[in-house]
């Protein structure tokens, strides 16, 4: 069964702290994201890549790196947190060619006090 | 920076009505569009999505309609069920092998009995 496991669920950091954020895809898929989900805002893209050693930019890239580091796992860092990346946190992965909609995870909520 | 438009943000239907969520877009690239269905504390899951080739694709009570001229394109949930009420989020992804997925704000659909 196709499947994107998130882990942690839940992160609580504090302000300046390293957090990684972890994603595994048993799908096969050749594309992996990173979207925050924000009140008002829907599902905004942070980074995304479409295999290992890949990474491109989204649209809300500033204070996050990411790193694709096999087909199947994709992470999300955050060097030096702030408050406003307090957030809920999903990755998604999707096959090559269209009518292949993102199949998400079950999402990482994180706070940053 | 690419952009699709949502609307309305949140709408309150009567059990048996059909609920109309609408959706723009200005960038000519795109070239598929799904919707998706998120119930609270779940991450988001597909529900139905199209290609501009047609105007119209029809999924049980779930229907999208397509303008590709006024680039704009709805979803229609016909004889909405309390068991519809959730957030809904289109999306739109462009085919020229870099398979960024771009989301709307999403609605938020209340169904009363």
């Amino acid at each position: 069964e196709a499947a994107v496991t998130q882990s942690p669920r839940n992160k609580v950091t504090v302000t300046g702290g390293n957090v990684t954020l972890s994603c595994r895809q048993t799908n096969s898929h050749n594309y992996m994201y990173w979207y925050r989900q924000d009140t008002g805002h829907g599902l905004r893209l942070i980074h995304y890549s479409y295999g290992a050693g890949n990474l491109q930019i989204g649209d809300v890239p500033d204070g996050y790196k990411a790193t694709r580091t096999t087909q199947e796992d994709f992470f999300l860092l955050l060097e030096l947190a702030s408050p406003s990346q307090t957030s809920l946190y999903f990755c998604a992965s999707s096959d090559r060619g269209l009518n292949q909609a993102p199949l998400f995870g079950e999402g990482t909520r994180l706070s940053v006090l | 920076q690419q952009q699709v438009r949502q609307s309305p943000q949140s709408l309150t239907v009567w059990e048996g009505e059909t609920a109309i969520l609408n959706c723009s877009y200005e960038d000519s690239t795109f070239d598929y569009f799904p919707w998706y269905h998120q119930f609270p504390g779940e991450s988001p899951a597909l529900l139905i999505a199209i290609r501009p080739v047609s105007n119209k694709k029809e999924d049980g009570r779930f229907t999208i309609f397509f303008n590709k001229r006024e680039k704009k394109f709805s979803l229609h949930i016909a004889d909405s069920q309390p068991g519809d009420s959730a957030t809904y989020f289109c999306a739109a992804s462009e085919d020229t092998g870099n398979y960024k997925y771009v989301f709307g704000a999403g609605t938020r659909l209340k169904v009363i009995a």
